[in-house]
Parts: C-alpha cells; sequence; structure tokens
C-alpha cells in the first residue's frame, strides 16, 4: 500500500508566485487534512475534508485552497505565496473520527 | 476549545533506560481519542499509540505504554530500555470523536524532542 502520497517533497517559490500541493491517498479514507508545521508551534489544520464533495476551513485557513472531487486526491493550492507561508505542509487522511491520520511525507515550502 | 500542553521543548535519556514525556489536555468533552506520534529527522509522522477515553485500561505497543489519568486530564508517554532509534520529536494528539466538521480534527501539542544517548 502506498499510503499517503505528497508531492513535490521541496519546492522554492518567489512571492506572488501560486502552485498546488498534490495529495493522494489509496486506503479508501473519506477524512483527508491538510496541515502546516512550524518551529514551536506544532501541526496547525488548514483545511480539512470529511468526504468527495465536503470541504471546510481549520484555523489556519488564509491564502490556501482546497477541492475534494474524489475520494482520493486533495490538493492544496496556495493562491499568491508570501513568505509567512514557509513551513512543511501534511496531509493526512483517516478512516473515521476514532482513528488518528495516517501522514504524508510532507513538503517542505519555502517562499523567497 | 480543545488543546493541547507538552510542558517539555527537550528530554533526554541514556540508551537502554526508561523516559516519561509529559501531555495535558483540556476538554469539556467525555468522549474522546488520544495519541502519541513520533516526528524522526525524515520528518514522517508516525503514530506511536492510541488511547479510548472510555477505556481505563492504559494502551501499551511494546516499549512504548501511556499512563492515562483522565480526571487530570493527563496523558504521558513512557518509552521503556530506549534506543538511539527513539530520538525523535513526539506529539501528543487529541480528537473528538465526532464525524462532522472541525470537532474531528486533530489537535497537536507542541511537541518534545527526545535525546538519546549511549
Amino acid at each position: 500500500n502506498a499510503g499517503v502520497t505528497q508531492t513535490p517533497k521541496f519546492q522554492v517559490l518567489k512571492t506572488g508566485q501560486s502552485m498546488t500541493l498534490q495529495c493522494a491517498q489509496d486506503m479508501n479514507h473519506e477524512y483527508m487534512s491538510w496541515y502546516r508545521q512550524d518551529p514551536g508551534m506544532g501541526l496547525r489544520l488548514i483545511h480539512y475534508s470529511v468526504g468527495a464533495g465536503i470541504t471546510d476551513q481549520g484555523e489556519v485557513p488564509n491564502g490556501y485552497n482546497v477541492s475534494r472531487s474524489t475520494t482520493e486526491d486533495f490538493p492544496l493550492r496556495l493562491l499568491s505565496a508570501a513568505p509567512s507561508q514557509t513551513s512543511v505542509y501534511f496531509c493526512a487522511s483517516s478512516r473515521d473520527a476514532t482513528y488518528g491520520y495516517t501522514f504524508g511525507s510532507g513538503t517542505r515550502l519555502t517562499v523567497v | 476549545a480543545q488543546t493541547v500542553t507538552q510542558s517539555q521543548p527537550e528530554m533526554s535519556v541514556q540508551e537502554a533506560e526508561t523516559v516519561t514525556l509529559s501531555c495535558t489536555y483540556d476538554t469539556s468533552e467525555s468522549d474522546y481519542y488520544l495519541f502519541w506520534y513520533k516526528q524522526p529527522p525524515s520528518r514522517q509522522m508516525i503514530l506511536v499509540i492510541r488511547q479510548e477515553a472510555y477505556k481505563q485500561q492504559n494502551a501499551t505497543e511494546n516499549r512504548f505504554s501511556v499512563n492515562f489519568q483522565k480526571a487530570a486530564k493527563s496523558f504521558s508517554l513512557k518509552i521503556s530500555d530506549s534506543q538511539l532509534g527513539d530520538a525523535a520529536m513526539y506529539f501528543c494528539a487529541y480528537r473528538r470523536p465526532i464525524n462532522t466538521g472541525t470537532a474531528s480534527k486533530l489537535t497537536f501539542g507542541t511537541g518534545t524532542r527526545l535525546q538519546v544517548t549511549l
């Protein structure tokens, strides 16, 4: 099983550029989430989805968009990159609300 | 809102010894789940152990065990016979078993960095 696959693993963007972080899972999980990890702050929820066609905002949604057209895919779009979005981004999926999330390997994003 | 607090930014343990990482949380709910995640230098988040709040028995997974004190809202992780491969960031996390909305999100503490020395 591939689990949760995130691409790319590393990315450097210039301020103002846009890009999409890809996330796919092959476990037929309904729940998917995007987190960002910053030093000293743990992981903070950006957006989440409880099924295809259903998404909602987390704690830090500004500057990011998501969509969930299939159960498997949950891409995260940066609309206009800013240095404050320099972070490590994790996609995660979960079978239901009683289990922990399975995480992808993360994307280290640097905005210059 | 639920909060998770890890008050030990760094801990150190000698190989083969036992170490306990602390975690406290704040919630008004009676039904919830608690987790410990390990993040080695590879940055992969690995689920170490899961505890169901309605179960009094402490969860164990090989050398990893928890001390779950529901009334005190405390959830510590004990690592026995520490190994060099245990060196990592450890995150405590909380989740409510509600199948809608952000109530089902995973809330993390800020982490404890564990060093393992020879």
